[in-house]
């Protein structure tokens, strides 16, 4: 069963400190991996996502995909409380499905 | 990034009803939608496949009876939750697959909450 985990929360960072949020996955077949942020209420936005070993940057956001450690991260630079939100990652198979981890809650602590 | 619509933004109906959301791609011909349900504090649950022409594929544990999937234009899913219960209310979101994306990358919409009196 494909798995992805993160660690729920919350983290709380102080305002303009760099948030980090991990995932890790438990296939190996795992071809695309995604971020999204989701205010309460909302329905989730895409963030960035992330096919190759290595980091992709996108303004304040950075991910990093390392497939040997099976592992995914979001680091948010300069945080803002408008930042504070739950951010899902999700896995990508190539079969257009995608498998949502439960979640991190951040709180941007002005 | 693509925008896909949902309405209604949110529904209150009595039990014993059916209930229709539209889910529309805006700006792409969407030929994969997908249908997910979400209770509180709770991550996004997969519910059913839509494809532009063919009929759903449902998730297991998903009645497709219950849950009518129809995805009649490339812009246009919709779902029906026939015989609503209160255990049917829930934040239903759509997401498209836009096919000029890299594979599996969605765009949701906004969401649709559902509350069953």
């Amino acid at each position: 069963q494909k798995e992805v985990e993160q660690n729920s929360g919350p983290l709380s960072v102080p305002e303009g400190a760099i948030a980090s949020l991990n995932c890790t996955y438990s296939d190996r077949g795992s071809q695309s991996f995604f971020w999204f942020r989701q205010y309460s209420g909302k329905s989730p936005e895409l963030i960035m996502f992330i096919y190759s070993n290595g980091d992709k940057e996108d303004g304040r956001f950075t991910a990093q995909l390392n497939k040997a450690s099976q592992y995914v991260s979001l680091l948010i630079r300069d945080s803002q409380p408008s930042d504070s939100a739950t951010y899902l990652c999700a896995g990508g198979f190539g079969n257009e499905k995608l498998t949502f981890g439960t979640g991190t809650r951040l709180t941007i602590i002005p | 990034g693509a925008v896909v619509s949902q309405h209604p933004s949110w529904v209150i109906c009595k039990s014993g009803t059916s209930v229709k959301i539209e889910c529309r791609s805006l700006d792409f011909q969407a030929t994969t939608m997908f249908w997910y349900r979400q209770f509180p504090k709770q991550s996004l649950m997969l519910m059913a496949t839509s494809n532009e022409g063919s009929k759903a594929t449902y998730e297991q544990g998903v009645e497709k009876d219950k849950f009518l999937i129809n995805h009649a234009s490339l812009t246009l899913s919709t779902l029906t939750v026939t015989s609503a219960h209160p255990e049917d209310s829930s934040f239903y979101i759509c997401s498209a697959r836009d096919p000029a994306r890299p594979t599996d990358t969605q765009y949701f919409g906004p969401g649709t909450r559902l509350t069953v009196l």
